[in-house]
């Protein structure tokens, strides 16, 4: 069975200030692990994956994540942001068995880009 | 760049009625999901579909639901007999072969009455 964590529930920050969104997780196998945003009223859109490889990914919009093993976390990092990232930020993870790949999400985290 | 497409994007149903929520995967896609969200809850795996069967499924998942690939484009999800706690939004999602992510439908908000 996996989990995942994601221990902020919102996260103000003012605009141009950096921001990380944190995220754990926990698996008995290998995993591959995702971070989604959701716009308002909008589907889950695809920011970054990691699936092997460097440890640091980067994605769209100026976002990066880094995965770390031994802490089993995926916190994602931007370092300046902008009154457009404001939505709310999903991590996944899915472990690609043979019966599929379906993916588990943590909770969410709120970013709210303040002016 | 290829959407998953839903429709509608939402369904007002009365509690007891069938509703049937409709998807469009990416074409050379093999894989489908559906999730579900549940207003200000995280985001929940309901059913996997490969090759014309279901490869997986969460408890969530019960005998009121179904899922269906009637033709060569579409992806359905049906609940039975809607309850009042079926109130969500219902997302779609689709992959290719091998270790893909998953693209994602813009959703279904779904109230039940």
């Amino acid at each position: 069975a996996q989990s995942v964590t994601q221990l902020d529930s919102q996260v103000p920050v003012f605009e141009e200030a950096p921001v990380e969104l944190r995220c754990n997780y926990s698996s008995s196998v290998s995993v591959y692990l995702f971070w989604y945003v959701q716009y308002p009223n909008q589907g889950l859109q695809l920011l970054l994956k990691y699936l092997s490889g460097s440890t640091l990914v980067k994605g769209i919009n100026g976002f990066e994540a880094e995965f770390n093993k031994s802490q089993t976390s995926f916190h994602l990092r931007k370092p300046s942001v902008h009154i457009s990232d404001t939505a709310e930020y999903f991590c996944a993870v899915t472990s690609y068995n043979n019966a599929g790949n379906m993916l588990t999400f943590g909770g969410g985290t709120r970013l709210m880009v303040k002016p | 760049e290829p959407e998953v497409t839903q429709t509608p994007s939402h369904q007002v149903t009365q509690m007891g009625q069938e509703v049937i929520l409709r998807c469009v995967p990416i074409s050379n896609h093999l894989y489908f999901y559906w999730y579900r969200q549940i207003l200000g809850q995280k985001v929940e795996f309901l059913v996997s579909f490969y090759n014309n069967e279901i490869s997986e499924k969460s408890e969530i998942f019960d005998d009121q639901f179904s899922v269906e690939r009637p033709d060569g484009s579409n992806f359905t999800l049906k609940i039975r007999s809607t309850k009042l706690e079926d109130s969500a939004m219902y997302f779609c999602a689709s992959t290719g072969q091998g270790i893909q992510p998953q693209h994602f439908g813009d959703g279904t908000r779904l109230s039940i009455l």
